[in-house]
């Protein structure tokens, strides 16, 4: 069954330093997103790509976060420095253009970030 | 801007309790509404879209309608097991914006 791949699953870091996240959705999902979730809250959407361009990044802290989708298939979100309260869980989505199908979204596993 | 509200945020029930879940949102002009399940420390499982021309869906002891008029969805849980303990959210997917908008959810727990 195909699914949203992310990796790591689990990064520990020191505030400060660089942390890089990687999704790779499902195969065809023209539309990723990235959201970030804080434990016992509903996850927040920080970017949305369709193919390699963005179409909304509003949320995203651009002084500290990136993200980019060069080819329009995986994507790298990226913080750099970290801060104490970027600890949060990291979701990665996909779903087909919902002009061309349902518009279902499909989640990775996730990356927990912890930073000391 | 759309909001999403859940409620209630947490429910503790004994087995074999039927169970409402229930989502409401500020604005109509949506494009679907999807429930999804969660897992501690886990991502999400996406359990049924409803398409904004539906009222509802099924899927084994797992229910949900939505009314666009009133702004509300509801997931209903039949018989539930203690398998069924995890935190449920709902998405909408706005018609204005196209972006997904969540809850913050509802933590179930059903104690055998």
């Amino acid at each position: 069954e195909a699914e949203v791949a992310q990796s790591p699953r689990y990064k520990i870091t020191e505030k400060s330093q660089a942390v890089a996240f990687w999704c790779d959705p499902i195969s065809g999902h023209a539309t990723l997103y990235w959201y970030r979730q804080i434990l016992g809250q509903g996850p927040e959407l920080l970017v949305q790509f369709q193919d390699e361009s963005v179409v909304d990044d509003s949320q995203l802290p651009k002084d500290r976060f990136s993200a980019e989708r060069l080819k329009g298939v995986d994507s790298t979100l990226k913080i750099q420095p970290a801060e104490l309260g970027d600890s949060a869980m990291y979701l990665c989505a996909s779903s087909s253009p919902f002009w061309a199908a349902t518009g279902e979204l499909f989640f990775g596993e996730g990356s927990r970030l912890t930073v000391l | 801007k759309q909001e999403v509200t859940q409620i209630p945020a947490a429910l503790s029930v004994p087995e074999g309790e039927n169970l409402v879940l229930n989502c409401s949102f500020t604005d109509s002009a949506i494009y679907n509404l999807q429930w999804f399940r969660q897992d501690p420390g886990k991502g999400l499982t996406s359990l049924l879209l409803i398409q904004s021309s539906q009222r509802e869906q099924t899927s084994g002891r797992l229910n949900a309608s939505l009314d666009k008029s009133s702004g509300r969805s509801t997931l209903y849980i039949a018989a539930s097991q203690p398998g069924d303990s995890a935190t449920y959210l709902c998405a909408v997917l706005s018609g204005g914006s196209y972006i997904p908008t969540f809850g913050r959810g509802t933590s179930l727990i059903v104690h055998p």
